[in-house]
């Protein structure tokens, strides 16, 4: 079956600790995305990867890091959260076939409170 | 980059067609306009995408006027289940990777 996976599904840390949310596609997608989602925002983009080791800030990247090592992976590392990085977190992929029609495909998500 | 402007929320009864309008002023030649459905605690799903004139498909109807400065989301006779929230997006999808920005969504309540 298509899909993206995230783990963990659900995340409560302390301020300051280390964590990394893990995200993994298995439809051979090339572009590949972080949102975070808070309540009256919206979705709002953090990180995109266009391929193997590119990446872009969103409009929302202070406080997080990517990497993009292998095409079906695209974790998303906090190295210090803090409070205001409470949220809802969302990962996607599409595929850049050239002919329109690239809808993002997106994970279950992974709620993150820092406390 | 296109910003998108929709309304917060609607209320309909089931049974009936909803559109639902989406504002994009900036939107650039090669953007296309994609909807998506979000229910609770899920992620967003896709739904249409279009790029100009009118597009159709098991779920939906997308309306998109000569100058692509707005869409319509048209959902026919919509049922309980439809009670989600509605994002339209604007962005080049036929490279598939760019900067996306989604607006606040429109929470859509189907009544009984």
């Amino acid at each position: 079956e298509a899909q993206v996976t995230q783990n963990p599904r659900y995340l409560i840390t302390v301020t300051g600790k280390k964590l990394t949310v893990t995200c993994s596609q298995n439809m051979n997608h090339e572009y590949m995305s972080w949102y975070r989602q808070d309540p009256g925002l919206g979705l709002r983009q953090i990180y995109y990867s266009m391929n193997v080791e590119v990446t872009d800030k969103g409009d929302v990247p202070e406080g997080y890091k990517v990497s993009r090592k292998e095409k079906r992976n695209f974790p998303l590392i906090l190295e210090s959260p803090s409070p205001n990085q409470t949220s809802l977190y969302f990962c996607a992929s599409s595929s850049r076939t050239g002919a329109g029609n690239s809808p993002l495909h997106f994970g279950n998500g992974t709620r993150l409170t820092v406390t | 980059l296109a910003k998108t402007t929709q309304p917060i929320s609607m209320d309909s009864y089931e049974g009936q067609e909803v559109n639902i309008t989406c504002s994009h002023n900036n939107i650039a030649t090669n953007d296309y306009i994609t909807w998506y459905q979000q229910f609770p605690s899920q992620g967003p799903r896709f739904i249409i995408q279009g790029y100009k004139t009118k597009v159709t498909n098991e779920v939906a109807s997308l309306f998109i006027p000569a100058d692509r400065k707005s869409s319509t989301l048209s959902l026919p006779r919509v049922s309980l289940s439809d009670t989600a929230v509605y994002y339209c997006l604007v962005g080049a999808g036929n490279t598939g990777g760019f900067k996306t920005i989604f607006g606040a969504g429109t929470r859509l309540f189907v009544k009984a």
